[in-house]
């Protein structure tokens, strides 16, 4: 079975510009979760959504929005590039949203904002 | 704010030794109890799931929670120089929340 998948992988935007993130979770899974990862902050929740709907939100500006796709699959999207973006974005998913629930990690994508 | 502190390390250990990771959390109703592993440029991969009190074994690996002190920690036996990698606690309430990580070194 194949594992998450996320594109791009990379990428490299300036100030000011918008990015749209995809994520495609494993077959079956329903739930996905975006994370940020910064290597002064940790890994931190973005939001998580399921059958479509959004079921929580982190502690992000609304700048960072995302949506799902009847298929599961996931995007997120940032607007108005901040140099305080530049994070490896990493998408889990899992069977449901239960706590239960083991979230599985795609690659990532590292974005770079100059 | 729902909390999961890890001492950021690094935890240094010879090889074949004991390898000992902490974590503790703040939220009370949290559920579910994970530590993932992440090498450097990589994504978290699973190690282990807790949801009980006690201890739980798999392998080189055993987890054990602590509700009532609030208190989660995975032993690596056997320690191999392959198992250096920041090591993610990270607990269930309403999200996962993750701690910071500790480094852990195994020396040849």
């Amino acid at each position: 079975k194949a594992g998450v998948t996320q594109t791009p992988r990379y990428l490299i935007k300036t100030r000011g510009q918008q990015v749209t993130l995809s994520c495609s979770p494993i077959s079956g899974h329903r739930s996905v979760s975006w994370y940020q990862q910064t290597p002064g902050q940790g890994l931190q929740f973005l939001f998580e959504y399921f059958s479509e709907t959004q079921r929580n939100k982190g502690n992000f500006p609304g700048r960072f929005s995302g949506r799902q796709f009847s298929n599961s699959r996931s995007e997120m999207n940032v607007s108005t590039l901040e140099l305080g973006d530049s994070a490896l974005y990493l998408c889990a998913s899992s069977l449901r949203d239960s706590a239960q629930e083991t979230q599985y990690f795609g690659p990532g994508t590292r974005l770079l904002v100059l | 704010q729902k909390e999961v502190e890890q001492n950021s390390g690094p935890l240094s250990v010879p090889e074949g030794a004991i390898a000992s990771l902490n974590c503790t959390y703040s939220d009370r109703g949290s559920q579910s109890f994970f530590w993932y592993r992440q090498y450097s440029g990589k994504s978290p991969e699973l190690i282990m799931f807790i949801y009980s009190n006690g201890d739980k074994e798999d392998g080189r690996f055993t987890a054990q929670l602590n509700k009532a002190s609030q208190y989660v920690s995975l032993l690596i036996r056997d320690s191999q120089p392959s198992d250096s990698a920041t090591y993610l606690c990270a607990v269930r309430g309403s999200t996962l929340t993750f701690g910071k990580g500790t480094m852990l070194l195994v020396s040849p």
